[in-house]
């Protein structure tokens, strides 16, 4: 089965760049979605399709995808950033989600 | 704007069936344009993808989940069910409810969600 691999935390300091990984075999050639979570909340989606930005989502959020990585970027990092991060691509009809990443805002 | 809400029983004893339904509002569950999904997560652990139903009524689910999977809609209802078969205290997670468009050949972004509903495994 397909697996996506992510950090387990990733720092930032206030106002800088955040950069979260998620590896898989050729992932390039798949949709990734990144969602984030914050504690007690359900997951929201703040890339599609690589990097796509829904309606509400600020412009400092940006995501890419190639070979084996993708990644999202998160600019000018703010304190209300501090969450769960997780991707998730479809393989087959059948979805995956990476373990997920701690964004810690110092 | 569409919206989900999880109902059923926060305790089941093991070996038994989960049993779990979610409510569909402003949108009609039989819309062609979406798909019906639900995803777990243990306390403290990462998302977990159960499984999903489409509007032709196919469904597909993880396969670590070993067939133990059923999920369903009930057109009557404006809902979608999910039971699990065979329970045990690793199945004890908050269950979440989601959707999203279909579009392009491939489900799209989990764009909506419920508020999530723990359910505990235990005698």
């Amino acid at each position: 089965s397909y697996e996506l691999t992510q950090s387990l935390s990733v720092s930032v300091a206030l106002g800088q760049t955040a950069r979260i990984t998620c590896g898989g075999n050729n992932i390039g050639s798949k949709n990734v979605y990144w969602y984030q979570q914050q504690p007690g909340q359900a997951p929201v989606v703040v890339i599609y399709r690589d990097s796509n930005r829904p309606p509400g989502i600020p412009e400092r959020f940006s995501g890419s995808n190639s070979g084996n990585t993708a990644t999202l970027t998160i600019s000018r990092a703010q304190a209300g950033d501090e969450a769960d991060y997780y991707c998730q691509v479809w393989d087959s009809n059948t979805g995956v989600f990476g373990g997920g990443t701690k964004l810690t805002v110092l | 704007q569409l919206q989900l809400q999880e109902s059923g029983p926060g305790l089941v004893k093991p070996s038994e069936t989960l049993s779990l339904a979610c409510t569909v509002s402003a949108v009609s569950i039989r819309a062609s344009s979406y798909y019906w999904g639900w995803i777990r997560q243990p306390p403290g652990k990462g998302l977990e993808w159960i499984g999903n139903i489409y509007y032709s009524g196919s469904t597909y689910d993880n396969p670590s989940l070993n067939s133990r999977v059923t999920i369903s809609v009930d057109m009557s209802k404006n809902h979608f069910s999910l039971k699990l078969s065979s329970v045990t205290a690793a199945d004890t997670a908050v269950y979440y409810c989601a959707s999203g468009r279909y579009g392009y050949g491939s489900p799209g972004a989990l764009d909506y969600w419920g508020q999530g509903m723990l359910v505990t495994v235990s005698s």
